[in-house]
């Protein structure tokens, strides 16, 4: 198994455009979770899905927007970047909704 | 807001020394995890505690859940420089149905060969 994965694993946007942010995962996990994580501020909660078809916001969802259309699948897009959403990005699964699973990370710089 | 308080922030020891490093709130959470986080990597899962006085090992890593559930500790016993990296707890909170994790912001343990 691959576990959970991200791509690009670095990117580097302007100011006012937009990406997606790629996650899969191959271990039918329900549970898929979308943090940031910025120093001097831990993992902070974006978006997260309890099965296909379901999204709901965490804690910071402001510019961020998710769809679940498959189990494997759970994208972030950034619709208008802003340098406040320069950050190191992680997907995460989970079985059973709070153990982790988390992949590699997205390092994003907007200037 | 639950939030979860670690210390210390920063931690520098020798090869060897042992070490323990704590989790703080004044909630309750129904469980705890702890995650290990190296540079460039995601963090990954340690362990979870779920009853109050529980004690897990896992090596040389001890973790222990406080008898209110609301804080935790993880003792490291002869520490190896392996064991370097950012270590994280977080709680599920005790409402039912938010899946949620409150994270702490860790604590970045450097240990010197």
């Amino acid at each position: 198994n691959a576990g959970v994965t991200q791509t690009p694993k670095f990117q580097v946007l302007k100011t006012g455009q937009s990406m997606t942010l790629q996650c899969a995962q191959d271990m039918n996990h329900e549970y898929m979770s979308w943090y940031r994580q910025d120093p001097g501020m831990g993992l902070r909660l974006i978006h997260y899905s309890v099965g296909a078809g379901i999204t709901d916001q965490g804690e910071v969802p402001n510019g961020y927007n998710v769809s679940r259309s498959t189990t494997e699948d759970f994208p972030l897009r950034l619709l208008s970047a802003a340098p406040s959403q320069t950050s190191v990005y992680f997907c995460a699964s989970s079985v059973t909704g709070y153990e982790q699973y988390f992949g590699p990370g997205t390092r994003l710089t907007v200037t | 807001t639950q939030l979860l308080e670690q210390s210390p922030q920063f931690l520098s020891i020798q090869e060897g020394e042992n070490l323990t490093v704590y989790c703080n709130s004044s909630s309750v959470f129904s469980s705890l995890q702890w995650y290990r986080q190296e540079p460039g990597e995601g963090p990954v899962l340690l362990v979870t505690v779920v009853t109050g006085g529980e004690v897990k090992k896992l090596k040389r890593l001890t973790f222990q859940f406080g008898d209110a559930r609301k804080d935790s500790s993880l003792h490291i016993t002869a520490a190896q420089p392996g064991d370097t990296g950012l270590y994280l707890c977080a709680g599920e909170s005790s409402g039912a149905g938010s899946y949620q994790l409150t994270f702490g912001k860790g604590t970045k343990l450097s240990v010197i060969p």
